[in-house]
């Protein structure tokens, strides 16, 4: 069974730093692209970020979102940069079918990133 | 950026009975469209991939269709547990964009 945890969430103020984790089991992680997905408050689903054989981020957060993986431990990593009140939300990770992308097969269920002063 | 328009955005049925909701998509996404449900409280669920493919463990009650930059999820008798929010998706072209959603309720 494939399994997803993310973790690293909290309380920031605005302009603040934050890094997310998502440990992924039940699968050979290297084989698969990931995703950060986030839902703000009573929202509906919005991409973040992907990393496959290249590296993707949503216009909202170029620049500031900084996505990286660490095969050997099958840990999945989102570096949150210059964080603003709008970032506040769900950040859910998600494992994609194939090394070059695909669907967002498996979810995680999600850590809560809070930005306010 | 491909801008998902999903409808209606609230569908008020009784168990039993069949659901029918669509995604229409700003241009052509050449069949790349998923659907996933999201009950509340969790994380999404995949249930279509590619426009009429169900996921590994999805019921035959849920199905998928399309024509042109039109899909449709269908259920065909609504069980309790399918009270939900549906949301579609593209991987046609970055960034990656999923529709407002619609809630069966």
């Amino acid at each position: 069974e494939v399994q997803l945890l993310e973790s690293g969430g909290g309380l920031v103020q605005p302009g603040g730093s934050l890094r997310l984790s998502c440990t992924v089991s039940g699968l050979t992680f290297s084989d698969h692209a990931m995703s950060w997905v986030r839902q703000a408050p009573g929202k509906g689903l919005e991409w973040v970020s992907t990393l496959s054989v290249g590296t993707y981020y949503a216009d909202s957060v170029q620049g500031r979102f900084i996505i990286s993986r660490d095969n050997s431990k099958s840990t999945l990593h989102l570096q949150m940069n210059s964080l603003r009140g709008e970032d506040t939300g769900l950040y859910f990770c998600a494992q994609m079918g194939s090394a070059w992308g695909g669907w967002f097969n498996n979810w995680g269920p999600g850590t809560l990133v809070t930005v306010s002063s | 950026e491909i801008v998902l328009t999903q409808s209606p955005a609230t569908l008020s049925l009784s168990p039993g009975e069949r659901a029918t909701l669509s995604c229409r998509a700003s241009h052509d996404v050449h069949g790349y469209i998923a659907w996933y449900q999201q009950r509340p409280g969790q994380a999404p669920r995949l249930l279509i991939w590619d426009a009429s493919n169900r996921a590994t463990g999805i019921p035959a009650k849920f199905s998928g269709s399309w024509s042109g930059t039109d899909f449709t999820l269908t259920i065909s008798s609504l069980e309790p547990e399918d009270f939900a929010v549906y949301y579609c998706q593209q991987r046609s072209d970055w960034p990656l964009t999923f529709g407002g959603g619609t809630k069966v309720e």
